[in-house]
């Protein structure tokens, strides 16, 4: 059964200081990557994807891919108290069956 | 934004009980899923759908039924409530760049 692995499975970290969440999937099969954002008692939000190898930056988050060892990670700078939320990573493939795997989370806790 | 909107937000069943959690989309996207959360377990899928008619078997389905029958309407079932389906359930839609959209999750406890 396909897994996707988080870790760490909890974080602190200071006010404006630098996140970093990983995420890597079992599945070969896997094209695609998904960065959810769940504040609590609310529903998941999608935050960033990627589909190629490298970088993406959106503000003061960024996502990288390594597709050879299905790794993804999310790294998220100048972090704020708003940011404290469970963020859940997807893995899916990019054609036929759309089905989309999330790993347990990693629960950011972001201290004033 | 997409619209997902869940029906019961709260159910309270007792064990041996049936339950029906509603789903609907107003966005006419083809892919519909069924998901529970559970602390540790993060967000597993029980079903999902790619049409009225259409079910396709999720990775958690035992003890769980689900019919679309529309396109912006996915049911789920449990016609033999246990306590180990007490969780929180999601409703999703997918559009066509991927982006799964969520309902606002139904909380149902077995007693």
């Amino acid at each position: 059964q396909q897994k996707v692995q988080q870790s760490p499975e909890s974080l602190i970290v200071p006010e404006g200081g630098m996140a970093s969440l990983n995420c890597t999937s079992s599945d070969r099969n896997v094209d695609y990557f998904w960065w959810y954002r769940q504040h609590s008692g609310k529903s998941p939000k999608m935050l960033m994807s990627i589909f190629s190898n490298g970088e993406k930056e959106e503000g003061r988050f960024t996502v990288h891919l390594n597709k050879a060892s299905l790794h993804t990670s999310l790294h998220i700078r100048d972090s704020q108290p708003s940011d404290s939320a469970l963020y859940l990573c997807a893995a899916s493939r990019n054609t036929g069956n759309y089905k989309y795997v999330f790993g347990a989370g990693t629960r950011l806790k972001v201290i004033a | 934004e997409a619209a997902v909107t869940q029906s019961p937000r709260n159910k309270v069943t007792v064990t041996g009980g049936n339950v029906t959690l509603s789903c609907r989309q107003t966005n006419s996207h083809n892919y519909m899923y069924w998901y529970r959360q559970d602390t540790g377990h993060g967000l597993r899928l029980i079903h999902y759908s790619y049409g009225a008619g259409n079910l396709q078997i999720g990775d958690v389905p035992d003890g769980y039924k689900a019919t679309r029958t529309t396109q912006e309407d996915f049911f789920l079932l449990l016609e033999l409530a246990s306590p180990s389906q007490t969780s929180l359930y999601f409703c999703a839609s997918r559009d066509n760049t991927g982006q799964l959209y969520f309902g606002e999750g139904s909380k149902l406890t077995v007693l």
